[in-house]
């Protein structure tokens, strides 16, 4: 499968706790996107890289959160101290440039 | 920023007849607008897009159509069939190649769609 991936699908965790999710983006592909879809409800935007630089945040991205993509290539969204809140799927996508976004299957995460 | 509004939020249709879906956005800077399809604990697959510098765009049984001056855009399907059962959401954006914008998409809420055979 050469489409986007993430890892794991399916994450339960304690109040509290961190996470740490991984997007393995199409290769070659400069522009990766993070979205967080609550049941019910379209994607909203978290953040993008474009290589391994962060450009943009968008406000739902507290301080808790932290997201990485250290050789332009894979890329990570850390929680830290979990919030029952949180619980959702996360989403990435990635696009070469001036292209369509193409998701991954997500992450779960369900918050206790 | 950019709001975008879906409707119907449900729209259930008999094998056969056609679907629309329709979604207003607020940016006028807006200039991409993509349609996914997501059934049920499967990731988003886009099915059709269209520029601002298009009017209309077809793909088999599905179409987009867009009106820029009332910022607003609709997906029909004709002659659907039980696997177009899914959530259908609109989105749109601000995507040029150009670097200076970063394309994060805008979705809609929405639309549960149920096709009965």
């Amino acid at each position: 499968d050469t489409g986007v991936s993430q890892d794991p699908r399916h994450k339960i965790t304690k109040r509290g706790q961190n996470v740490t999710f991984r997007c393995d983006p199409i290769s070659e592909h400069n522009r990766l996107y993070w979205y967080r879809q609550t049941l019910g409800q379209g994607p909203e935007f978290l953040t993008y890289f474009q290589n391994e630089a962060q450009l943009e945040k968008s406000r739902l991205l507290s301080d808790r959160f932290s997201a990485e993509r250290p050789k332009g290539s894979f890329s990570t969204l850390e929680i830290q101290r979990t919030e029952q809140g949180d619980s959702a799927m996360y989403l990435c996508a990635s696009s070469p440039s001036a292209k369509t976004q193409y998701f991954g299957p997500g992450t779960r995460l369900l918050v206790l | 920023g950019e709001n975008v509004e879906q409707h119907p939020s449900t729209l259930s249709v008999q094998e056969g007849d056609s679907a629309v879906i329709k979604c207003t956005y607020s940016d006028s800077a807006s200039n991409y607008f993509p349609w996914y399809k997501q059934e049920l604990g499967k990731r988003p697959q886009l099915i059709i897009d269209i520029r601002s510098n298009v009017g209309e765009k077809k793909d088999q049984r599905i179409a987009v159509t867009l009106n820029k001056t009332a910022k607003h855009f609709s997906l029909h399907i004709t002659e659907t069939q039980p696997e177009d059962s899914a959530v259908y959401f609109c989105a749109a954006t601000d995507y040029n190649a150009g670097g200076t914008s970063y394309g994060k998409l805008t979705f809609g809420q929405g639309t549960i769609l149920t096709v009965h055979p």
